[in-house]
């Protein structure tokens, strides 16, 4: 089981804003990173901090946290953006290990 | 550019050994934590394990699902690091990626390397 929950799938339409979430105790001490995830594809990473993009990511992806939720919001959502979405943290152990979500499958319709 | 480039899957019997690499280049790797992920087909990405930097004195960590099986090492002279495993089973079959973290994130992934795990 994963110290992380994510949805297993969201969907959105063409143009539209969906938020996927990401919630863990670890969240309330540690920033959520975000990666995208195509098929036959390894993850690229989307969000990272509080709220930095990595330099090519478009700015329609954005990241905010609340308490044991961290949230990756796509404003206007594109059909390229249809992917896998992971969020990734330390874990509430204190050991610094990593772990990830299950993972949302975000449909583009 | 920034790269990192595994090697060494392939097929292996249950019980059997396998020793991975990841070439990195483009970055000082020295100074790095590297970290492997696994995917099962289909399933979701599973932390493996780390290791940091000399300066951190090389520590290692590793998810309770592989830990005393599996090892990761590196070697600084040759910008590569390993992940041994051992005593495998068939539930380690997957893609192996390696990663870099910066800025605690895995900005630079490799592009994987497939470890099939089958009698």
């Amino acid at each position: 089981s994963s110290e992380l929950t994510q949805d297993p799938a969201v969907s959105v339409a063409l143009g539209q804003t969906v938020r996927i979430t990401c919630q863990g105790d670890s969240l309330r001490s540690y920033y959520a990173s975000w990666y995208q995830q195509k098929p036959g594809q390894a993850p690229v990473l989307v969000i990272y901090g509080k709220n930095n993009r990595p330099s090519g990511i478009p700015d329609r992806f954005s990241g905010s946290s609340s308490g044991n939720t961290a949230s990756l919001t796509i404003t206007g959502a594109q059909a390229e953006d249809e992917a896998d979405y992971y969020c990734n943290s330390r874990d509430s152990s204190g050991n610094h290990l990593r772990v990830f979500g299950g993972g949302t499958k975000l449909t583009v319709l | 550019e920034v790269q990192l480039v595994e090697s060494g899957g392939g097929l292996v019997q249950p019980g059997g050994s396998l020793k991975l690499s990841c070439a990195a280049s483009g970055f000082t790797f020295s100074g790095s934590a590297m970290h492997w992920v696994r995917q099962a087909s289909g399933k979701g990405l599973e932390w493996v394990g780390r290791i940091r930097s000399k300066a951190n004195s090389y520590a290692t960590a590793y998810a309770a699902s592989v830990k005393g099986r599996f090892t990761i090492s590196r070697d600084d002279s040759k910008n590569t690091a390993y992940l041994q495993m051992n005593s495998l089973k068939t539930e380690d079959t997957a893609v192996y990626y390696c990663t870099l973290l910066r800025e605690d994130a895995f900005d630079i992934w490799g592009q994987g390397t497939m470890v099939t795990v089958s009698s």
